[in-house]
């Protein structure tokens, strides 16, 4: 197994268009968590999976985020009508339930707004 | 909700000398995992060491080590014989009970050859 890996790794974009990132955890983790990180801060937390079920979603997360994993395996992180505040990396990490629950992250997705 | 402090945004050590990085936290829990993480500059964080509450003795691994305070809700990472690959930046990172993860704002470490 590769780790967890993310898609795309940079993507620059205009104020009001959609973009879509996707990750794709180590493949016996049934956890999947998005973070976010801006320069010069740890990661916020936006929301985590547990196989399918989306468990949590952080109070700060406009609705114009939405996050999915369909089949418990890949997940998909969609933000509408982008702002200039949106720009960040985007981190995703997952775990093993019953593990000592150690992250394992991908290298994130940087995204820019123009 | 659970809070995580780092109150060195950046520090640095001689190369072969040792450092500590702080971390302190905020939670009513008894039952928890601590972490730190390292981010190379443009690359993918990864483990260091974990540190679980109800174990007394301190986690170790090879030139990292912690100093876990329970009672005091501190959590220090002391690297020993700094060397350049070292140079990141640091994130301690609390594990509530509902499986949550809260990170601190980071340290960046500067290693001088």
């Amino acid at each position: 197994d590769t780790g967890v890996s993310q898609d795309p790794r940079h993507k620059i974009t205009k104020r009001g268009q959609n973009v879509t990132f996707r990750c794709d955890p180590i493949s016996e983790h049934n956890r999947l968590y998005w973070y976010r990180q801006t320069l010069g801060q740890g990661p916020e937390f936006l929301t985590y999976f547990q196989n399918e079920a989306q468990l949590e979603k952080s109070r700060l997360l406009s609705d114009r985020f939405s996050a999915e994993r369909p089949k418990g395996s890949f997940s998909t992180l969609e933000i509408q009508r982008t702002e200039q505040g949106d720009s960040a990396m985007y981190l995703c990490a997952s775990s093993l339930l019953g593990s000592t629950g150690e992250l394992f992250f991908g290298e994130g997705s940087r995204l820019t707004v123009l | 909700a659970q809070t995580v402090t780092q109150s060195q945004p950046e520090m640095s050590v001689q190369e072969a000398e040792t450092v500590t990085l702080s971390c302190t936290y905020d939670t009513s829990e008894s039952d928890y995992y601590l972490f730190w993480y390292k981010q190379p500059p443009s690359r993918q964080m990864i483990l260091v060491i974990r540190q679980e509450a109800y174990k007394q003795q301190n986690a170790t691994e090879n030139r990292f080590s912690v100093n876990f305070q329970k009672a005091a809700k501190s959590f220090s990472l002391k690297i020993s014989d700094s060397q350049l690959g070292d140079a990141a930046m640091y994130f301690c990172a609390y594990r509530s009970s509902g499986n949550q993860f809260y990170f601190g704002t980071g340290t960046s470490l500067t290693v001088i050859p």
